[in-house]
């Protein structure tokens, strides 16, 4: 089944608590891109790569990482989490225009 | 960023009837997509009408746009109960780069 998956589903740690939030897809696709998302924010990009060793920032890039060694995982690194980063969390891939979601992580900083 | 808006913000109607949803963007496009979300899960992506293109049709899904506007309208026909979900509108400007609006939160009440 074609799919993005990210883990963990849910997370919740404490400020200054280096994470990483794994997504990866199955479908080959060149694109992948980490998104989050907050009422009334809509969904806003953090970072995207057009292929491997390729990352570029989105718009909300402070305080995130970001890195693509292989095609299929682009995992989201917070080196130093604050509550402001307390959100929920996509993954996307596309192979062309349309862009295929991860089911999201709920991350919490206390 | 440049963030479309979607009006309204929450929808709610009698199931059978037809919600309209509108978003303005701000950019030229190459195309533009709606997803839809249910609560607190990925997007799911649901039709693209290229920038060329004044409507299209899928199934119970009508888009249509105004690139003179920036405008694009979703109409969900006959709605079911199925339907309730938020409904985002996304501007495809190129680089892959999807600008998504703050959504839609239809509710279909039985």
């Amino acid at each position: 089944e074609a799919q993005v998956t990210q883990n963990p589903r849910y997370l919740i740690t404490v400020t200054g608590k280096k994470l990483t939030v794994t997504c990866s897809q199955n479908m080959n696709h060149e694109y992948m891109s980490w998104y989050r998302q907050d009422p009334g924010l809509g969904l806003r990009q953090i970072y995207y790569s057009m292929n491997v060793e390729v990352t570029d920032k989105g718009d909300v890039p402070e305080g995130y990482k970001v890195s693509r060694k292989e095609k299929r995982n682009f995992p989201l690194i917070l080196e130093s989490p604050s509550p402001n980063q307390t959100s929920l969390y996509f993954c996307a891939s596309s192979g062309g225009h349309e862009q295929f979601f991860g089911p999201g992580t709920r991350l919490t900083v206390l | 960023s440049q963030q479309g808006e979607e009006d309204p913000q929450a929808l709610s109607i009698q199931e059978g009837e037809n919600a309209t949803m509108n978003c303005s963007y701000k950019t030229s496009i190459n195309n533009l997509q709606w997803y839809r979300q249910n609560s607190g899960r990925g997007l799911v992506h649901l039709i693209l009408i290229r920038s060329n293109e004044r409507e299209k049709h899928s199934g119970r899904l009508r888009v249509t746009l105004d690139t003179s506007k920036k405008s694009s309208s979703l109409l969900i026909t006959a709605s079911r109960a199925a339907d309730t979900a938020s409904y985002f509108c996304a501007a495809f400007g190129g680089a892959q780069k999807l600008v998504f609006g703050q959504g839609t939160r239809l509710t279909i009440n039985p």
